[in-house]
């Protein structure tokens, strides 16, 4: 079945840590690749996307992910995280063979002061 | 990216009951989607809604239960009926200029049935 999967369910680094967060997908074909960040008490906002390009997108708040196609992934990285990056993180993908947004079960990232 | 407004923002509602949830965008949209985020869990597309179409659904979801209108390009609303305690969950609009593109969300819609 096609899937999306972050194997990271909670994640916890101190200030000025580096961070990857994992997302695998299933889908065959063309994908475009999303993450998304939820703030504790705030709506899901759009971090970075990828539809075609360069495989190495920079999003916001120094936050980068990397399309690998033969890996099928598309992770999600920082080279030092601050204690306001504690957030939930999803990984999203949609395809042409598919219609709709999925989303992976998300990844909680606790960042400590 | 629009800015998407969700009324109520949150409710605590009666079983058998039902709830109209409302989702207005500042800006005319060619998709809106309503998700539903359970508690500690991802989301998952309830339907989508087309201006002067009927809306689509998902496996598992069926318009008798989650009614879902929308009139004007800017505007939908989701109810969910009949409520019992398993759709005590966040209920989420997005929008979105077709089903493989970016998605803006609302603020969601926080729902609990005792």
């Amino acid at each position: 079945a096609q899937s999306v999967s972050q194997h990271n369910h909670h994640v916890i680094l101190s200030e000025a840590a580096s961070l990857e967060l994992g997302c695998n997908y299933s889908y065959g074909g063309t994908v475009n690749l999303f993450w998304y960040v939820q703030y504790p008490g705030q709506h899901l906002q759009l971090l970075l996307k990828y539809f075609s390009g360069d495989p190495l997108v920079k999003g916001i708040k120094g936050f980068e992910a990397e399309f690998i196609k033969s890996k099928f992934s598309f992770n999600l990285r920082k080279p030092s995280v601050q204690w306001s990056d504690t957030a939930e993180y999803f990984c999203a993908v949609t395809s042409y063979n598919n219609n709709d947004m999925r989303f992976g079960a998300g990844t909680r990232l606790t960042v400590k002061p | 990216s629009a800015v998407i407004s969700q009324k109520p923002s949150r409710d605590i509602c009666q079983r058998g009951t039902s709830l109209t949830i409302q989702c207005q965008v500042d800006s005319q949209v060619t998709m809106m989607f309503w998700y539903r985020q359970q508690p500690g869990q991802s989301l998952t597309l309830i339907a989508t809604a087309n201006q002067g179409s009927e809306a689509t659904y998902e496996s598992g979801f069926v318009i008798d239960k989650f009614p879902i209108s929308r009139p004007n390009l800017t505007f939908s609303t989701l109810t969910v009926s009949n409520m019992s305690p398993e759709d005590s969950s966040i209920y989420l609009c997005s929008v979105g200029q077709g089903r493989r593109e970016t998605q803006y969300f609302g603020p969601g819609t926080r729902l609990l049935v005792l």
